[in-house]
Order: structure tokens, then sequence, then C-alpha cells
């Protein structure tokens, strides 16, 4: 049972446009969404995380925000650069849950020139 | 510099072999995390562990073993009985409070012979 799910293996944007990478969980429990950012042969890093008691957090070009009605979380990414080519995981947790974290299967964004 | 260190970066393994999987982190951090990563798939959590001498199964813990006898520490073992061990392994850490994003390691490829 797939509890978080990024129902689009892949994105191509052009430099300078606005990426949107989506994400859908299904578990109500969670109210913890993170989203990291990974390399080939790399471990993922930390970009951005939001609380369930907030619907957008912004942190330079990166904001997300969160809709708990329709269980939906989006990261934007403007301006988009070549560097955010990546693997981009979205990841849930809940309070009590031992800060364990559920993992989407991952978006494959390329920014191209 | 603060973070943590996993080796080897490639190892391989013969067939009824176990193999140990070393993961250091100098951070602080209480919580200690394993995930297997498989191509196109998400990552799934092998054995976490919120505080020394205490660690609990993930959802994928058959056929892998660890300790956590030093807070620094946390090394996996994956043993003769895991019969699919190819896959990209990485480790994780976080403080032990909720809602805390975790940060990882550079991983481990382990491969069969």
């Amino acid at each position: 049972d797939q509890q978080v799910k990024q129902n689009s293996p892949s994105l191509s944007v052009q430099e300078g446009r606005i990426s949107i990478l989506n994400c859908d969980y299904t578990n109500s429990m969670f109210d913890y969404f993170l989203w990291y950012k990974k390399y080939p042969a790399e471990g993922p890093t930390f970009l951005i995380s939001i609380s369930s008691i907030k619907d957008k957090n912004e942190d330079g070009r990166f904001t997300v925000f969160l809709n708990k009605s329709a269980k939906h979380l989006s990261l934007h990414i403007v301006p988009s650069q070549p560097g955010d080519s990546a693997v981009y995981f979205c990841a849930a947790s809940y309070t009590g849950g031992g800060n364990k974290l559920t993992f989407g299967t991952g978006t494959q964004l390329k920014v191209e020139l | 510099d603060g973070g943590i260190t996993q080796s080897p970066k490639y190892l391989f393994r013969k067939e009824g072999q176990n193999v140990t999987l070393s993961c250091e982190q100098n951070l602080n951090h209480d919580a200690m995390y394993w995930y297997r990563q498989d191509p196109g798939q998400g990552l799934r959590l092998i054995y976490y562990s919120q505080i020394v001498n205490d660690f609990q199964k993930g959802d994928i813990a058959e056929g892998y073993s660890v300790s956590r006898e030093k807070k620094e520490s946390f090394p996996l073992t994956v043993t003769s009985a895991q019969k699919n061990p190819t896959a990209f392994y990485l480790c994780a850490s976080s403080p032990q409070a909720s809602n805390q994003p975790q940060h990882f390691g550079d991983g481990t490829r382990l491969s069969i012979l």
C-alpha cells in the first residue's frame, strides 16, 4: 500500500520557468511533510518541510503548499535552474511515529537550457 | 564538518555471505535509520533506532540485522537470508524529537557477485 504517491516519474522544464512537483498521500495521521533532492549515487538532501498546521512554507526559490482536505502537497521551484535537475522525493511522518519517514517514488526533474 | 559517513561506497557480496555496512554520525543525533532504495522506487525503511541499545524493525527488516552500541554508530548487516540484497543502502540520522528532518549519508551500493 503506497501511502505517499508521486504520480509523475519525470518532469521537464525550461530554465527560468516554474517547476511544480506534486505529491499525494492517503494516511490521515501524517502531519509533517518534507521534500528531498537527490543526485545519482548520493544521499538525499533535505530541501524544505511543512507542518500540517500550515498551508504554505517558503524558503528562497522553493515553496511547499499543503492542501489537507485533498491530501495533496506540491513543491514549486521559481525560477528553475539547470542545477535543480535531480530526483525529488516527497516524504511524510506523523507525531508519535518515531520520526519514521514514508517516501514517495520520486520525480526526475530536468531543467533544460 | 558534521555529517554522516557511510562506508564502503561500493561493496560486493558472494552468495551465502553476510556483509556489514558502516554508518557513523557526528551530529550528536539520538535517532538513526537505515533505508534501501531500488531502481524506480522510493526509500524503504529497514531498521531504526531512537536511542542507544534500542532499535526497531522497519517495513522490510527480514534478512537484515543491526546494533546500536554507541550513539555515533549504527551498522547494518545484510545476512545470507536476504534473497535480493542488491540495492543502494542509505543511512540517516535525526534529533529524537518528532517532526525533524533526517540527514542522510551518501550511501553504499551493494552488489552480488
